[in-house]
Formats: structure tokens, sequence, C-alpha cells
């Protein structure tokens, strides 16, 4: 199994507030994706990084913000935590130079953040 | 419409059963990913192919690029099997899923 840790596990937070969910690996991967999951939707990409301090959007990104200060660590943070933003967060991370190029994705365990 | 389409949504089959799930995409790929997900969330990669065959003790997985389609066989199905199985294609630098197949296997 590769190595990637997500936390927290669970959260529950209030409209407004700041959410901040971390992910670790210890696998050395260049590439670490943010993704939400919804019910009928598939996976969807929120952010993604290439590198250290090297980020882009993805698809579903307003309202989140990233940040990769090392090489192992790939933060999410909700400013201001709406009840849309209730979902199933997964951090994932591939090698080289990313899944378009048909490396093998590995995916954290998940984050389930509830926003009331 | 969703770039990736799977199909069926939904799939129950006996213990012992073959199974397939199709996937369908309509933009150019570089690679195809099959994606296991368990209940309880956990999402394991199974398959990343781009052409022809691939095979992993009773899984199988297929590819057709020139009609743009992939499958993903389970011979010999077992309760263990049942999960959500999911296809994304990988698409300028990062995948975009299909909603995936909650498959259901009975004893």
């Amino acid at each position: 199994d590769a190595g990637i840790t997500q936390s927290p596990r669970h959260k529950v937070t209030e409209t407004g507030t700041p959410v901040t969910l971390r992910c670790h690996q210890t696998e050395n991967h260049r590439y670490m994706y943010w993704y939400r999951q919804d019910p009928g939707h598939g996976l969807r990409l929120i952010h993604y990084s290439y590198g250290v301090k090297d980020t882009d959007k993805g698809e579903v990104s307003d309202g989140y913000s990233v940040s990769r200060s090392k090489t192992e660590d790939f933060l999410l943070t909700l400013e201001s935590a709406t009840s849309s933003q209730t979902s199933v967060y997964f951090c994932a991370i591939s090698a080289g130079t990313g899944v378009n190029s048909g490396n093998t994705i590995y995916f954290g365990e998940g984050s389930w953040l509830t926003v009331v | 419409k969703n770039e990736v389409e799977q199909s069926p949504q939904n799939l129950t089959a006996q213990e012992g059963e073959f199974i397939t799930i199709n996937c369908s995409y309509s933009v150019g790929i570089s690679a195809l990913h099959w994606l296991q997900q368990h209940p309880g969330g956990g999402i394991v990669s199974l398959f990343m192919l781009s052409s022809g065959k691939k095979k992993h003790g009773r899984l199988i997985a297929t590819i057709n690029i020139q009609e743009k389609h992939s499958s993903l066989h389970i011979t010999a199905s077992h309760p263990r099997d049942s999960a959500v199985y999911i296809c994304a294609g990988g698409s300028q630098g990062n995948l975009i899923f299909g909603k995936g197949t909650k498959l259901s296997v009975k004893p």
C-alpha cells in the first residue's frame, strides 16, 4: 500500500469557519491531488500539485485553496466553509509525470467533512 | 454529458457468475484506469492500461482505443467482490472519472 495519510478523517464544522485538510505521503511522488466525491457525481478534481509550490486548479476549485511547501504534504483549505462543501475528500498521489502519462494513482483513505 | 460513461450503474449477481462492467469515453485519453471502492470508502487502483488487455487473478481489463471503450470482467464472482468499480480516463494531466458501477454479489 502506498503511504498516504489524510487528517482529519472525520470533521464536523460550522458554516463560515476555516477548515484545513492535510495529506501526507511517504512515497516522494511528484504529483498530488485533492478530489471530492458526492452522490450522483464521479470524483471531481479540486486542485492538484506537480511539485513544491507548484499547484493548479481543477474543475471545482471555487472556495478552496491549497499549499504545498514540502514534497510530502499537500494541504487543502476551505477559507469559509459552506454546506455545499459537505463531502468526502480524497487525496491521491502519482509518480513521474502524473496520471496522464499512465502512472498509477494511489488514494488516501478519505476525509469525511460535514458543514452544519 | 459526462465524458466518461459507465454501464450498468448497478449490478447484482449470484456468486460464481461472470461479470462485465463497461466504460465508454468521448475524450482522447492516454490511459484508462479501473478503480475499486469498497464500503467504508477506500479506493484502490486495479488496472491502468493504454492498449490491449491486462489480467490480475480473476479480474481482466480490456481496452479498444478505436472504439473508445473499455471493459472490466470478473470471473467466478465472490461476495467479497461487492464494491463500486470506477473507470477514469487520463486526459490533459488529470483523470476524468465515471460515476461508478455498484456491484453486489450474493452468496
